[in-house]
């Protein structure tokens, strides 16, 4: 069964860029990984997603390396709405349905 | 505004009690799931619903029932719950087309259930 790992938190100031990392090393060749954020009480919502290298969109960018072991989500010049838990996110190996969520990464963005 | 809505948004039941959580979808999918979020424990998956049939039941007791009579709709009934499934209960939708996890989810807003 794929399982994710993600930091339980982290920390950092306003305007700076953010790096989450997630460990992932037992997805199927042509899982796709994709990013969530949820603020408290609220459905999470879709960040960015990818297979491979490096996606980029408004909001973040996706980095994969090519063993495909982990990524890493980035977030440029965070700012306070940015404080929110980031999940990692891929199939179940026996599922491509049974998504998996971590237990996510709680970001704390201080003035 | 995801497309997805959820009703109600709280709810508090009995443990004798029958109720039924709904959501629907305007976004034109053809996937839709429901989650359970405990307190401080990650989203666990229940059930998968693609094209109308069930393609996922993630080992959930059977005093909870989904049905999904189109694609547009997904309900949850509850029955017989014990304390121990307050959570709150997100719904999702999706457009499957085919590629392992390519699929964005679009997340309602969650019913917070409470088991007295």
């Amino acid at each position: 069964l794929a399982k994710t790992t993600q930091p339980i938190s982290m920390d950092s100031y306003e305007g700076q860029e953010v790096n989450i990392t997630c460990s992932h090393n037992n997805i199927a060749t042509n899982d796709y990984i994709t990013w969530y954020q949820q603020f408290p009480s609220q459905g999470p919502r879709f960040i960015i997603q990818g297979y491979k290298t490096k996606v980029t969109n408004e909001v973040a960018s996706l980095f994969i390396p090519a063993d495909r072991k982990s990524s890493t989500l980035s977030l440029p010049r965070v700012s306070l709405s940015d404080t929110a838990v980031y999940y990692c996110l891929v199939p179940g190996l026996d599922s491509s349905y049974k998504l998996i969520f971590g237990s996510g990464t709680r970001l704390l963005v201080r003035p | 505004e995801t497309g997805v809505t959820q009703t109600p948004r709280h709810l508090v039941m009995g443990m004798t009690n029958k109720k039924s959580l709904k959501c629907e979808q305007h976004l034109g999918h053809n996937a839709m799931y429901w989650y359970k979020q405990s307190a401080k424990k990650p989203l666990e998956l229940m059930f998968v619903y693609s094209l109308e049939e069930r393609v996922e039941n993630n080992s959930v007791p059977s005093r909870f029932s989904p049905e999904c009579p189109n694609s547009s709709h997904l309900f949850l009934h509850l029955h017989t719950l014990q304390p121990e499934d307050s959570a709150l209960y997100l719904c999702a939708s999706s457009q499957d087309n085919g590629d392992r996890g390519s699929y964005e989810q679009y997340f309602g807003p969650g019913t917070r259930l409470t088991v007295t």
